[in-house]
């Protein structure tokens, strides 16, 4: 079973707008991950946040994390027709402080029109 | 400096075949992890990998399937026998260390006739 999972599954907006996306998972983490992929490609890495952070920032991206919910969200702000991609939350795995084996969820795919 | 490079982008391969998937991680990266993705879905993850060790391949199938990253050249997954359940975007990934971000390649895209 999936340990991450996104909702929505799909997102369109208009340039400008923010867009939201949520994760939700099942087991305690060290950390929560998010990465986007755009069509074809591999997976860039966005944003961490670890277990003891309730919020981060980096650039138009806000990440919140609530472990007592076991959620996360994904804020872009003042979207961008390059935003266009699908986004996935990732934990790791595994030993304490032990990326080595991520788990992924099935992913927000945001659609950005001009 | 090159980021994870894979070969080949797209492979094509009738069942009963052999797969050979090949990832150069990115320089200074010693740890190499293999994930497989489906349509419409996320990446599941197959094996990590490091420096001629295997550390976790909790993710790999029990027959047929095989990975390697030896002490020179690329990080190697190997399907032997291919069947059309095979087909799927295989991602590599690299890092410095098992606690550190990885950093993907494009993947090869694995078509099974």
């Amino acid at each position: 079973s999936q340990q991450g999972e996104e909702d929505p599954q799909a997102l369109s907006i208009q340039e400008g707008e923010n867009a939201t996306m949520n994760c939700s998972y099942k087991t305690s983490i060290n950390n929560l991950q998010w990465y986007r992929q755009n069509s074809g490609r591999g997976l860039v890495h966005l944003i961490l946040i670890r277990s003891n952070e309730r919020e981060k920032h980096s650039g138009r991206l806000r990440v919140t994390l609530d472990t007592s919910k076991k959620s996360s969200s994904l804020l872009i702000t003042a979207s961008r027709a390059a935003d266009t991609a699908s986004y996935f939350c990732a934990t790791p795995e595994g030993p304490t402080d032990s990326w080595g084996k991520l788990q992924f969820g099935a992913g927000t795919q945001v659609v950005v029109t001009p | 400096n090159a980021g994870v490079m894979q070969n080949p982008r797209h492979l094509v391969r009738r069942r009963g075949q052999e797969a050979r998937l090949r990832c150069s991680p990115m320089k200074g990266h010693s740890h190499v992890y293999w994930y497989r993705q489906l349509p419409e879905e996320g990446l599941k993850f197959m094996v990590y990998l490091q420096k001629e060790n295997i550390i976790d391949e909790s993710g790999m199938p029990k027959e047929r399937f095989s990975a390697e990253f030896p002490k020179e050249g690329p990080s190697i997954l190997r399907i032997q026998q291919v069947v059309r359940g095979d087909s799927a975007a295989y991602f590599c990934a690299s890092s410095t260390g098992g606690n550190q971000p990885q950093h993907f390649g494009d993947g090869t895209r694995l078509s099974i006739l």
